[in-house]
């Protein structure tokens, strides 16, 4: 059975602490992987897709990578505007995408 | 108007009442999905529809029913609901139905609460 596991389930960092949020999946021939944000009260916004094992994305102060088994979710510097929920997801099947339960990130000022 | 938009933002309902749930995509998609979220679990898909066809039905109960007019119009119609059914209901589309090519742009959801 196709499944994704985000780690730590929250984390809370002090504006400049750069650190990592880990997402494992287990799937039959990855596809893409997917990374969104959300917001409070908000849904989620896409980020990255990444599609291959070495693949990295970068977006201001945050860079996705991927290997075989996990990707990661690097955040360099981070501000308090940073604080929200990170959410990765791969697709299964045909039209299903299964997505992890997310990493609450807050950045402390 | 672009992006995603759900309405209504807030619900409250008894569970004799019926409602609708509305989304509309702005964003020229032709694959639509209705996501349910709980707290501390992950999006749980309920449908997909792909050119307006139902593609997908995630061993939904028949309490809910969804409906796709057109390829920018969604609603999730919804009677007899349960407590359990309290949650943030997300809509979502992407350009293709095919999962793995495109990535899914959400509305902000109806936040759903059964009394």
């Amino acid at each position: 059975e196709d499944q994704v596991t985000q780690s730590p389930e929250a984390l809370r960092l002090q504006e400049g602490e750069s650190s990592s949020l880990n997402c494992s999946y287990t799937v039959s021939g990855l596809r893409g992987l997917f990374w969104y944000r959300q917001d409070p009260g908000k849904g989620p916004e896409f980020l990255f897709t990444l599609y291959s094992a070495g693949e990295e994305k970068e977006k201001e102060r945050l860079k996705a990578t991927l290997t075989k088994k996990e990707s990661f979710l690097h955040i360099t510097a981070p501000k308090p505007e940073d604080s929200a929920t990170y959410l990765c997801a791969v697709p299964s099947g045909t039209y299903k995408y299964i997505f992890g339960t997310g990493t609450r990130l807050k950045v402390l000022a | 108007e672009t992006g995603v938009t759900q309405t209504p933002r807030h619900l409250v309902m008894g569970m004799t009442n019926k409602k609708s749930l509305k989304c509309e995509q702005h964003l020229g998609h032709n694959a639509m999905y209705w996501y349910k979220q709980s707290a501390k679990k992950p999006l749980e898909l309920m449908f997909v529809y792909n050119f307006k066809e139902q593609t997908e039905n995630n061993s939904v109960p028949s309490r809910f029913s969804p409906e796709c007019p057109n390829s920018s119009h969604l609603f999730l119609h919804l009677h007899t609901l349960q407590p359990e059914d309290s949650a943030l209901y997300l809509c979502a589309s992407s350009h293709l139905p095919n999962a793995g090519t495109q990535p899914q742009h959400f509305g902000d959801g109806t936040r759903l609460s059964i009394l």
